[in-house]
């Protein structure tokens, strides 16, 4: 079956540090892959996405690329905030007919400081 | 506007119990989808339904029941409710074209 794998947390930093989480992937087929981020207390939001190999997703200063020779989907980002310290989920969509099927991560806590 | 909502966003109450969460989109999706993250922040998807259509069920005891009256509601509901149960139950909806899901706010069930 799906599996995703994401380092484990918390990864704390200093503010203005560059930030790298990594997750690798196993999957039959051609799956999307996508990062997700929970602040505090609040539900999922979909940070970046990358539907084919070799795509790169980015939002707010955020980038992963789809690697598919090395089944990978690297979150990383120049400079964290404060306001970065979120518990980020990686996942791959399977998609079953009208149904994606998101298969997460375990997730990795960051927590970064002044 | 809120995209996908819950109610309640707390839900605290009683072994064996019955309780319901309800779940609404306005975003014109026809796919909506029950999740549950545990204490471990792990997330599982539990049902998925199409248009009213039950499309995904995972391995989930018979207690939990989804019912979908509209493709823009889905409501879960929890019978005779166990301490296993305590955990974040979030909804999401995609549109059947997308693979990308988005989330509601989740609602917190604790049971004592």
């Amino acid at each position: 079956g799906n599996s995703v794998t994401q380092m484990e947390g918390p990864v704390t930093l200093s503010e203005e540090a560059f930030l790298t989480i990594n997750c690798t992937y196993t999957a039959t087929g051609y799956p999307s892959l996508f990062w997700y981020v929970q602040y505090p207390g609040e539900g999922l939001q979909l940070l970046l996405k990358a539907t084919k190999a070799d795509d790169k997703g980015s939002n707010k200063g955020f980038e992963a690329t789809y690697r598919k020779e090395t089944t990978s989907f690297h979150l990383e980002k120049g400079s964290v905030q404060v306001s970065d310290s979120a518990v980020y989920f990686c996942a791959l969509s399977d998609k079953t007919g009208t149904a994606s099927k998101l298969t997460f991560g375990t997730g990795t806590r960051l927590q970064v400081t002044l | 506007d809120t995209a996908v909502s819950q109610t309640p966003k707390y839900l605290v109450t009683q072994m064996g119990n019955d309780k319901s969460i309800k779940c609404e989109q306005n975003l014109g999706h026809d796919t909506m989808y029950w999740y549950k993250q545990d204490s471990k922040k792990f997330l599982k998807i539990m049902f998925s339904y199409n248009n009213k259509e039950l499309i995904i069920n995972e391995t989930v005891p018979n207690r939990f029941s989804p019912k979908s009256p509209d493709k823009a509601h889905l409501n879960l509901h929890i019978n005779s409710l166990e301490l296993g149960d305590s955990a974040v139950y979030f909804c999401a909806s995609s549109h059947p074209s997308a693979y990308e899901q988005y989330f509601g706010p989740g609602t917190r069930l604790t049971v004592t």
